[in-house]
């Protein structure tokens, strides 16, 4: 199975940083790669999915790109409200793994 | 508004069994794939199953695999989870969420969770 490793684990950031979460696949993946902002106590949501495209909703200071075994997701200028834990999530051959999560948390 | 509503969680004990429930409603859920997706307490998000629009495929994490069994209702709006041979390891919240579509197309994210539904394994 396709193990999904984060990086950082942690990072402390400022309102207006521009922050970059990683996520490297043991394998080589396809382009089904998503990203979830989950804040404490709630569901996870939905920011970006197939490596790069937003989500409808979702403010344009997030971006994601990469390809093979390397993704990235982009906060352009950080606001408040982003300091929550990030994940990412691949699909391949009918299985779907998670990231072990980035908590981002304010400087 | 779209909405997934997760019910069924609770304390059992461990080799116990217990069937969760998640009610859809405000989209066509027979047009859609659909998953359970776990995360054990201060832990991170565990994929645990997904079951296709018609019910004719589905699949599950090595974790659960023999254990647990995915299946819906499109008449009720309704997916379910059956656990058997819960246990301690299986205490989580549970989720179940929709998988992104696009036209047709499975775009293997998934767009609407519920509120999520708390199993607490232990004697």
């Amino acid at each position: 199975d396709i193990q999904m490793t984060q990086s950082p684990s942690t990072l402390s950031a400022s309102v207006g940083d521009r922050v970059i979460i990683t996520c490297r696949a043991s394998q080589s993946i396809s382009n089904w790669l998503a990203w979830y902002q989950q804040k404490p106590g709630k569901a996870p949501k939905l920011l970006i999915y197939k490596t790069s495209s937003l989500e409808s909703g979702v403010p344009s200071r997030f971006s994601g790109s990469g390809s093979g075994t390397e993704f990235t997701l982009t906060i352009s200028s950080l606001q408040p409200d982003d300091f929550a834990t990030y994940y990412c999530q691949q699909y391949n051959s009918y299985l779907y793994t998670f990231g072990q999560g980035t908590k981002l948390e304010i400087k | 508004q779209v909405q997934l509503v997760e019910s069924g969680g609770g304390l059992v004990k461990p080799g116990g069994s217990l069937r969760l429930s998640c009610a859809a409603s405000v989209f066509t859920f027979s047009d859609y794939y659909m998953s359970w997706i776990r995360q054990a307490p201060g832990k991170g998000l565990e994929w645990i199953s997904y079951i296709s629009s018609s019910s004719s495929h589905t699949n599950y994490a090595d974790s659960v695999k023999g254990r647990v069994t995915i299946s819906r209702d499109n008449a009720k709006n309704s997916l379910y989870l059956q656990m058997n041979s819960l246990r301690a390891e299986d205490t989580a919240v549970y989720y179940c969420a929709r998988v992104r579509e696009d036209g047709y197309n499975l775009i293997h994210a998934f767009d609407i969770w519920g509120q999520g539904t708390m199993v607490i394994v232990s004697s």
